[in-house]
């Protein structure tokens, strides 16, 4: 079975603070992804890689950053973490365009 | 708004009745795929349904295709009180040239014992 981890369930950070959320997955995947779930809001996409080394802005990006050094791994960054980033952070990889979509169990992220 | 919508956004049924939801998404699709998520948690995958299919059975779940219509339908038979969750239907747009999935806001549903 495939697996995606995150490296925090739940996480509070303070105003200005830099935050990482690591993200692995154990299959060999090339595509990766991090969403942030709001209510009201669904799923709305912030970067995607898909490879190592490369990165691709989704629909929010502003205010966040992202690294993928190895392929298992992808990491989301708030260089200077503000309120309006409080919500939950999903991690997803995928083999291809036309495969099952996996999941991380989810950050939720409390920025006071 | 969102490639994917789910309708309705909430649903409440008794244990034993069938539940279902439907899905609608403007372009042209790669494939569409159905997700389930409990309260707090990551989503889970519950089926991928491509774009040269018209139904797919796994279990208590059925789901439907019309490409026609841009819809599809998720049909869980004989509820339990452990399907509570919200589902997501996710699109694959095939005017993208990305391996990007396009998600909908959801339908909330509630099973009661």
């Amino acid at each position: 079975d495939v697996k995606v981890t995150q490296s925090s369930r739940y996480l509070v950070k303070r105003t200005g603070e830099k935050v990482f959320l690591e993200c692995v997955q154990d299959m060999d995947h090339e595509n990766m992804f991090w969403y942030r779930q709001d209510p009201g809001l669904g799923l709305r996409l912030i970067y995607f890689s898909y490879d190592v080394k490369m990165k691709e802005k989704g629909d929010i990006p502003e205010g966040y950053s992202v690294s993928r050094e190895k392929k298992e791994r992808f990491s989301l960054i708030l260089e200077s973490a503000s309120t309006n980033q409080t919500s939950m952070y999903l991690c997803a990889s995928r083999k291809g365009s036309t495969d099952t979509q996996y999941f991380g169990p989810g950050t939720r992220l409390t920025v006071l | 708004s969102q490639q994917g919508e789910e309708d309705p956004q909430a649903l409440s049924i008794q244990e034993g009745e069938n539940a279902t939801m439907n899905c609608s998404y403007k372009t042209s699709i790669n494939n569409l795929q159905w997700y389930r998520q409990n309260s707090g948690r990551g989503l889970v995958h519950l089926i991928l349904i491509r774009s040269n299919e018209r139904e797919k059975h796994s279990g208590r779940l059925r789901v439907t295709l019309d490409t026609s219509k841009k819809s599809s339908s998720l049909l869980i038979t004989a509820s339990r009180a452990a399907d509570t969750a919200s589902y997501f239907c996710a699109t694959d747009p095939r005017s993208y040239n990305t391996d990007k999935l396009i998600f909908g806001t959801g339908t909330r549903l509630q099973v009661f014992p």
